[in-house]
């Protein structure tokens, strides 16, 4: 079964672009999630989708939106860019979001460098 | 709120060594999960092992074996008979109940690197 796929890897963007990132689950997990890491503030939680719904988010500016299509592929989309948004992008697929109990299955995760 | 925390930042060893990793959490639920994770230099967090909260028993899987205390909210890890292919940056996370559906809340992380 083939893992969680993230495009593009790499990604290179000016200060006022904005940046759109796909993820696709594993095939018959429902759940996406992603996380933001970069070396000041670790990994942290972005948001949640569930059923093309979000389910939770952290806490970020709402620069950062997503959205989830019906067959549980994701899109991460930051808008107005900022040095700071250098990162890698990570996205999770999960069977189901239950009570949290789900095993949470990473992808190769998205490198941004904004310039 | 949830924290988790790995105090040691970076462990060096040589090969054939053991390693454990510390894992301190912080939760008012009574019912969450912690996991460990790997992430070797190609960045993919790689899923290790998962534990319960109302099942503190310890278990070994292979050369990965782990210690959860909830008694003092830790979740330690221990590599044994380290490998050069253990070298990896391993992080603690901690889920919550359903209210924080899928959310994963994770700890610093610890490099390890094993010397040959």
């Amino acid at each position: 079964k083939a893992g969680v796929t993230q495009t593009p890897r790499y990604l290179i963007k000016t200060r006022g672009q904005q940046v759109t990132l796909s993820c696709s689950p594993i095939s018959g997990h429902r759940s996406v999630s992603w996380y933001q890491q970069t070396p000041g503030q670790g990994l942290q939680f972005l948001f949640e989708y569930f059923s093309e719904t979000q389910r939770n988010k952290g806490n970020f500016p709402g620069r950062f939106s997503g959205r989830q299509f019906s067959n549980s592929r994701s899109e991460m989309n930051v808008s107005t860019l900022e040095l700071g948004d250098s990162a890698l992008y990570l996205c999770a697929s999960s069977l189901n979001p239950t009570s949290g109990e789900e095993t949470q299955y990473f992808g190769p995760g998205t490198r941004l460098l904004v310039l | 709120a949830q924290k988790v925390t790995q105090a040691q930042t970076e462990i060096s060893v040589v090969e054939k060594e053991d390693v454990t990793l510390d894992c301190v959490y912080e939760t008012r639920d009574t019912t969450y999960y912690l996991f460990w994770y790997k992430q070797p230099p190609s960045g993919e967090l790689v899923f290790l092992i998962r534990r319960n909260s109302f099942d503190e028993q310890n278990e070994i899987s292979g050369r990965y074996s782990w210690n959860f205390q909830k008694s003092t909210s830790s979740f330690n890890f221990t590599i044994t008979a380290s490998q050069v292919v253990d070298s990896a940056v391993y992080f603690c996370a901690l889920s919550e109940g359903k209210a924080a559906g899928n959310k994963l809340t994770f700890g610093g992380g610890t490099r390890v690197l094993v010397k040959p």
